[in-house]
C-alpha cells in the first residue's frame, strides 16, 4: 500500500511570495489533515477535510493560508503572503476513520518550507 | 480546553534497558490518547491508542502505554529498548465529549538509546 505523497520535500521562498503544497492521501481514505509543525514543537492542526468537505478549520489563519481538496482525493495547501514565522514543516495526514471517531493517522514524509 | 504535556526534552537509555517517555493530559471530559513516532526525515508513525477499556494499550515495535486516569497520565513504555528505537516521541489526546475534532500533540520528546 502506497503511502502518502507530499511535494515538494522542500522550498525555500522569501518572505511575502507565495507558495503551494500538494497531498495525495493514501487511495480509499476520506479524511485529509494540514498540519503545521515548527521546529522544536508537535504538529498543530490547521485543517481537517472529510472528502471534499472542511471539517474543521478553526485553526487555520485565513488571511493568508487556503486549502482545497475539490474532488474529495488529493490536495493543496496555500500560502499568500508567506510572513518569516511561516517556517515550517507541513504535514499532511490521512485517515480511513470518519472525523469524529477514534482514528488513527497516517502522515506524509512532509514539506519543509523557509522563509527568507 | 485540552492539553498535552512531555516533561522531559530528552530520555536517555541503554540498550536492553526499560524505557519510559512521560506525558500527560488535562481534558473536560473523557480522552482519546495517542502516542506517534518521527524519525529524521520522515513523518509521524502511529505507535498505540486508548479509547476505552483495558488501561494497557499494547502498540507496534513492542511498545505499550498505560492509561492512569487519576494521574492522568498516558506514560509510553519498552521492557527492552534498543538503538533503533531512537526518535522522537509525540503524545497526543483529543476531548471526545469536547465536540471538536482536533487532537492537540505534544511538543515531542527525544529518545536516545545508546549502544
Amino acid at each position: 500500500e502506497a503511502g502518502v505523497a507530499q511535494s515538494p520535500r522542500y522550498k525555500i521562498i522569501e518572505k511575502r511570495q507565495s507558495v503551494a503544497f500538494w497531498c495525495n492521501p493514501i487511495s480509499g481514505h476520506a479524511t485529509l489533515y494540514w498540519y503545521q509543525q515548527i521546529l522544536g514543537q508537535g504538529p498543530k492542526l490547521l485543517i481537517q477535510f472529510q472528502n471534499n468537505g472542511v471539517v474543521d478549520d478553526s485553526q487555520l489563519p485565513k488571511d493568508r493560508f487556503s486549502a482545497e481538496r475539490l474532488k474529495g482525493v488529493d490536495s493543496t495547501l496555500k500560502i499568500q503572503p508567506a510572513k518569516l514565522e511561516d517556517s515550517a514543516v507541513y504535514l499532511c495526514a490521512s485517515s480511513t476513520r470518519l472525523a469524529g471517531t477514534a482514528y488513527e493517522q497516517y502522515f506524509g514524509p512532509g514539506t519543509r518550507l523557509t522563509v527568507t | 480546553a485540552q492539553s498535552v504535556a512531555q516533561p522531559e526534552d530528552q530520555v536517555n537509555v541503554a540498550e536492553g534497558n526499560p524505557l519510559t517517555v512521560k506525558c500527560t493530559y488535562s481534558v473536560s471530559g473523557n480522552p482519546y490518547l495517542f502516542w506517534y513516532v518521527q524519525y529524521p526525515n520522515r513523518g509521524l508513525q502511529f505507535l498505540l491508542k486508548y479509547i476505552t477499556g483495558d488501561n494497557l494499550v499494547k502498540g507496534s515495535y513492542g511498545f505499550e502505554a498505560e492509561f492512569n486516569k487519576s494521574q492522568t497520565s498516558f506514560h509510553l513504555k519498552k521492557p527492552s529498548a534498543l538503538v533503533s528505537d531512537s526518535a522522537l516521541y509525540f503524545c497526543a489526546v483529543r476531548d471526545i465529549s469536547g465536540g471538536s475534532y482536533i487532537p492537540t500533540f505534544g511538543r515531542g520528546t527525544s529518545l536516545i538509546v545508546h549502544p
